[in-house]
């Protein structure tokens, strides 16, 4: 069935410091790739999307690209602030229907000043 | 102006007794869901109704009853709870799952204890 993997967290960077979070993915068809973020004690809140190969998608300062041939949808961002300490979560949406969600196990991310 | 909302955020409970959790959405969404995130943050779909039909229904044990009395409206009954039901759970909202735009909603999740 379909799958997402996400690298194992915690990940604890210093302010203004790259962020990469690395997400591939197992799935029939072609789905659409998502990144949630849950801040603590919240739910989560869709961060970007992407609906087909080399779409990029970005949202305040994040980036990630929907790469078909190597099954992947890392996310990134150039400098990290202490606000985006939270958790993310990859997740993609197969081809078949019903808008179920697959999601990732998570990564915390930890940012210091 | 809450657009998914759950009650109650916390429930703490002995095991064996039935409990529900209750979700509400005022985004005029059609389509609801229940997941549940365990202790490490994994997360996983549990049903989802549309217009009041069920249209997904994951392997989750007969104990977890689902209703939706109207589309707004999407509550979680749980008999019999188990050590295992601890959990946070959260619902969401959506377009129908055909619409062009079904970006998922979530609430802000209840956390549920089962001493």
């Amino acid at each position: 069935g379909d799958s997402v993997t996400q690298m194992e967290g915690p990940v604890t960077l210093s302010e203004e410091a790259f962020l990469t979070i690395n997400c591939t993915y197992t799935a029939t068809g072609y789905p659409s790739l998502f990144w949630y973020v849950q801040y603590p004690g919240e739910g989560l809140q869709l961060l970007l999307k992407a609906t087909k190969a080399d779409d990029k998608g970005s949202n305040k300062g994040f980036e990630a690209t929907y790469r078909k041939e190597t099954t992947s949808f890392h996310l990134e961002k150039g400098s990290v602030q202490v606000s985006d300490s939270a958790v993310y979560f990859c997740a993609l949406r197969g081809a078949g229907g019903y808008n179920k969600l697959i999601f990732g196990a998570g990564t915390r991310l930890a940012v210091h000043p | 102006d809450t657009a998914v909302s759950q009650t109650p955020k916390y429930l703490v409970t002995q095991m064996g007794n039935d409990k529900s959790i209750k979700c509400e959405q005022n985004l005029g969404h059609d389509t609801m869901y229940w997941y549940k995130q365990d202790s490490k943050k994994f997360l996983k779909i549990m049903f989802s109704y549309n217009n009041k039909e069920l249209i997904i229904n994951e392997t989750v044990p007969n104990r977890f009853s689902p209703k939706s009395p109207d589309k707004a409206h999407l509550n979680l009954h749980i008999n019999s709870l188990e050590l295992g039901d601890s959990a946070v759970y959260f619902c969401a909202s959506s377009q129908e799952p055909g619409a062009g735009n079904n970006e998922q909603f979530f609430g802000p999740g209840t956390r549920l204890t089962v001493l």
